[in-house]
């Protein structure tokens, strides 16, 4: 099965920097790959997503970048605020979305 | 947000003892997903339906069951609940369209074996 890496576990950066979430993973035939956000006491939620054929998109404050040769895509969240301190998980896919597989997660910590 | 409610959102039960999960979506959306979520973890599939009685296991199928009589309800059941069990689980739904393949995730349940 697909082996799903997220680096840092945890993220702790100052109000207005700027964040970076490695995500690698093992199947290369993976053709979705997208990023969700969880707040506490709640489900996750989608933020960003790329499909295989891009190699980057852009979100007002967030962006995802796709090595496909690597093997591994970030999460890029700039000028960071307070509501960004949430859990974010990668969970990339090789069936278009279907059968998910999430990273670890990464605990970002917005200091204001 | 998507339409989706799980129950019992708490549940406390014991070793040995049947547990059923439900989850109800008003969004008529095609797939349904079980995970579970245990720390350091992640989120793990369980189970997910891609249509009624249409069902399929996913990477920590043991000791768990599930049925989809209705396009809206999808049921998680653990036939003798065990401590391994414990977790918070999440519900979610798909529609796999060509524009889309986000998946919406219910509010979770959590569940405790004694």
């Amino acid at each position: 099965g697909e082996n799903v890496e997220q680096h840092p576990s945890t993220l702790s950066v100052q109000e207005g920097d700027s964040a970076v979430i490695k995500c690698t993973y093992s199947d290369s035939a993976s053709n979705y790959f997208p990023w969700y956000k969880q707040e506490l006491g709640k489900g996750p939620q989608l933020i960003i997503d790329i499909r295989s054929n891009v190699g980057e998109k852009k979100d007002q404050r967030i962006a995802v970048t796709l090595n496909k040769t690597a093997k591994h895509f970030s999460l890029h969240i700039t000028e960071t605020q307070p509501e960004d301190s949430a859990v974010y998980f990668c969970a990339p896919s090789r069936n278009a979305g279907n059968m998910l597989t999430f990273g670890g997660g990464t605990r970002l910590m917005v200091k204001p | 947000d998507a339409g989706i409610t799980q129950s019992p959102r708490h549940k406390v039960t014991e070793t040995g003892t049947p547990v059923t999960l439900r989850c109800h979506q008003t969004e008529n959306h095609r797939y349904m997903y079980w995970y579970r979520q245990d720390p350091g973890h992640g989120l793990r599939l369980i189970h997910y339906s891609y249509g009624v009685k249409d069902t399929d296991k996913g990477e920590v199928s043991d000791g768990y069951s599930v049925s989809r009589s209705k396009t809206e309800d999808f049921l998680l059941t653990l036939e003798s609940a065990t401590s391994s069990q414990t977790s918070v689980y999440f519900c979610a739904i798909s529609d796999l369209g060509t524009k889309s393949y986000e998946q919406y995730f219910g509010p979770g349940t959590r569940l405790t074996v004694t």
